[in-house]
């Protein structure tokens, strides 16, 4: 059974800082995965999807690495800024297609 | 919110009542998903539809049921609710199933918290 999970579940960091989220899954053999950001009170909105067959994905300041011989993922946030401030989840597509979540990584940028 | 409604968005109820919470979108995405999100663990799927009277169970469908009359509409009841049902639920949509093809983003609603007492 896949299994996702995501540590640190909570991280706090200086504004300006560049910072790795991490996540890890039990299973390679996936279609993709998707990072999602979560605010407070809000839904969640979908900020990079890595295609099996890809090892990165950039946007701005985030960059998002697959290794799936290895089951990681990475997040990659550059010059973090306190608008960056929320949950960040990542979910991969089994084979069965899918969708496993991690609980998520609750981000802190101090001013 | 790519067009998607969550009706209420707080919900506070008693153990044994029956409770429906309302999703509904203005994308004519044929998909649409009721997730519950608790704490420590990833969100979980309950129902999904894949058009109007069309759907089908999630991993934790026990004790809820959907129903879908309108494309736009996609309704989660509780029937007789229990304190393990507290959660905040959300509902998605997406165009394509992303349950079969690889590139499928969803969308969300802004979530409903249910408290049952």
């Amino acid at each position: 059974k896949q299994e996702v999970t995501q540590i640190p579940a909570a991280l706090s960091v200086p504004e300006g800082e560049n910072l790795v989220l991490n996540c890890s899954f039990t299973d390679s053999a996936i279609y993709n995965l998707q990072w999602f950001r979560q605010d407070p009170g809000k839904g969640l909105t979908s900020l990079l999807l890595i295609q099996s067959s890809q090892r990165e994905q950039t946007s701005g300041r985030l960059n998002a690495s697959l290794d799936k011989s290895s089951g990681r993922s990475t997040l990659y946030i550059a010059a973090s800024q306190p608008g960056d401030s929320a949950t960040y989840l990542c979910a991969v597509q089994d084979s069965n297609y899918q969708l496993i979540w991690g609980a998520g990584t609750k981000l802190i940028i101090k001013p | 919110d790519a067009g998607i409604t969550q009706s209420p968005r707080h919900k506070v109820t008693e153990t044994g009542t029956p409770v429906t919470l309302r999703c509904h979108q203005t994308e004519n995405h044929r998909y649409m998903y009721w997730y519950r999100q608790d704490p420590g663990h990833g969100l979980r799927l309950i129902h999904y539809s894949y058009g109007v009277k069309d759907t089908d169970k999630g991993e934790v469908s026990d004790g809820y049921s959907v129903s879908r009359s309108k494309t736009e509409d996609f309704l989660l009841t509780l029937e007789s609710a229990t304190s393990s049902q507290t959660s905040v639920y959300f509902c998605a949509i997406s165009d394509g199933k992303a349950q079969e093809t690889d590139n499928e983003k969803l969308f969300f609603g802004s979530g409903t918290q249910l408290s049952v007492l």
